[in-house]
């Protein structure tokens, strides 16, 4: 069965404790991306990565770190996790990056106090 | 720069009756257009897309979108709602390149 997992699902922790959120896909996709979903403002892109060891920078990338050594994982990385990063993050995955649907994950809901 | 507008922040409707949910997009080039829905507590998940040709584009689960490249709009449309299409309803834009640009999203309530 195709799929995204993300981990963990839900984490609450304290500002300025590093922590990192795991995606992981079954379908050998090249293109995996991260967003994040706040009220009124929809999915906004924080990093994307085109294949192994290549990654840039979405719209809203302050704050997070990347990276992406293997195909199938593309973790999330707060180094110093502030209040304003609380947030219910996505990772999605897609054969390219335009034309092709977009399979997400189930999302991690973080809050940082 | 790149947007899209989802006209309605949410729409309430009864079961059975039609629903438009409406989305602009802002671009001068080509785009792809996507919608995607997401249930209560799960990721989104694709219910059609926009590449080329027909302007009329039909989904799963009874959907579909026309694409007026005049209007810049892509709006989606149902003929009867189920309490079951009760979700959030994401129109998202791509230009051919990496980024793909999301609505704020819409919030469909179907009451009985």
């Amino acid at each position: 069965e195709a799929q995204v997992t993300q981990n963990p699902r839900y984490l609450i922790t304290v500002t300025g404790k590093k922590l990192t959120v795991t995606c992981s896909q079954n379908m050998n996709h090249e293109y995996m991306s991260w967003y994040r979903q706040d009220p009124g403002l929809g999915l906004r892109q924080i990093y994307y990565s085109m294949n192994v060891e290549v990654t840039d920078k979405g719209d809203v990338p302050e704050g997070y770190k990347v990276s992406r050594k293997e195909k199938r994982n593309f973790p999330l990385i707060l180094e110093s996790p502030s209040p304003n990063q609380t947030s219910l993050y996505f990772c999605a995955t897609s054969g390219g990056p335009s034309t092709d649907t977009q399979y997400f994950g189930p999302g991690t809901r973080l809050t940082v106090l | 720069a790149q947007s899209v507008t989802q006209l309605d922040s949410q729409v309430p409707v009864f079961e059975e009756a039609p629903v438009e949910l409406r989305c602009n997009y802002s671009s001068s080039v080509s785009v792809y257009l996507f919608w995607y829905v997401q249930y209560p507590n799960q990721g989104l998940q694709l219910l059609l897309k926009y590449l080329s040709g027909s302007t009329l584009v039909k989904g799963i689960n009874g959907f579909e979108a026309e694409f007026n490249k005049s209007q810049t709009s892509f709006h989606l449309r149902k003929p009867s709602v189920h309490i079951s299409d009760t979700a959030e309803y994401f129109c998202a834009v791509n230009r051919g390149g990496f980024k793909t640009i999301f609505g704020a999203g819409t919030r469909l309530f179907v009451k009985a």
